[in-house]
């Protein structure tokens, strides 16, 4: 059974850094693994943030960015803002046409 | 721009089937991939599968038994059909487009509630 790890909450301060990780259980997370990011406010459909690992979709502002560290796939928010305070999900192709959700992290901008 | 509304009964009794669909619109339905994915209150998203236009389909491992995605090109519009549904099947239901050749979901619904519930 593969899991897709990511921190369950993180803060960070008004106009600060934040980098959020997307992990596997077992194993190093890689560009063949086709990381996207996804933003969900409570009560709305998810946003496609960033894909293929770094690529950000059509109207995300250029404060969120992906990336490989290490391990991981991670996004990261530059000049953090009130309205970035969402649940953020990463999702892993794992090839042969099947996805992987992470567990979410929510983000609490205070 | 392509837009998805998703559609169906909200109360499902346990035991029976579930049954949603997915109508596309500002765009044909020829030539992606369509995916339906769901999310427990207070919880995670989770992958239930795919259909390609042609009638492909690749389902999530843990619903595989129970699922069926078939796609209606006249209609432009994609269904979801899980059998033997008990209350651990209660959530939002998304349908999600991932353009051809992408690995990725680009375009969602709004999602649509529905309550396994006697």
């Amino acid at each position: 059974q593969t899991v897709v790890t990511q921190e369950p909450s993180f803060s960070v301060s008004p106009g600060g850094t934040v980098t959020l990780t997307c992990g596997l259980s077992s194993g190093s997370v890689s560009t063949t693994y086709y990381p996207s990011w996804y933003q969900q406010t409570p009560g709305q459909a998810p946003r496609t943030l960033i894909y293929n690992t770094n690529t950000r979709s059509s109207g995300v502002p250029d404060r969120f960015s992906g990336s490989i560290l290490g391990n991981k796939a991670a996004l990261t928010i530059t000049g953090a803002q009130a309205d970035d305070e969402s649940d953020y999900y990463c999702v892993l192709y794992m090839g042969r046409g099947f996805w992987v959700f992470g567990g979410g992290t929510k983000l609490t901008v205070l | 721009q392509v837009q998805l509304q998703e559609s169906g009964p909200g109360l499902v009794k346990p035991s029976e089937t579930l049954s949603l669909t997915c109508t596309v619109s500002g765009g044909s339905i020829s030539n992606n991939y369509w995916n339906w994915i769901r999310q427990p209150p207070g919880k995670g998203l989770e992958w239930i599968g795919y259909m390609y236009y042609s009638g492909s389909t690749n389902y999530n491992p843990s619903l595989k038994s129970r699922v069926t995605i078939s796609v209606d090109t006249s209609k432009n519009q994609f269904s979801l059909k899980l059998n033997s549904v008990t209350a651990a099947d209660t959530a939002v239901y998304y349908c999600a487009r991932t353009p051809y050749g992408g690995s990725y979901m680009d375009v969602w619904g709004k999602g649509t509630t529905v309550t396994v519930s006697s």
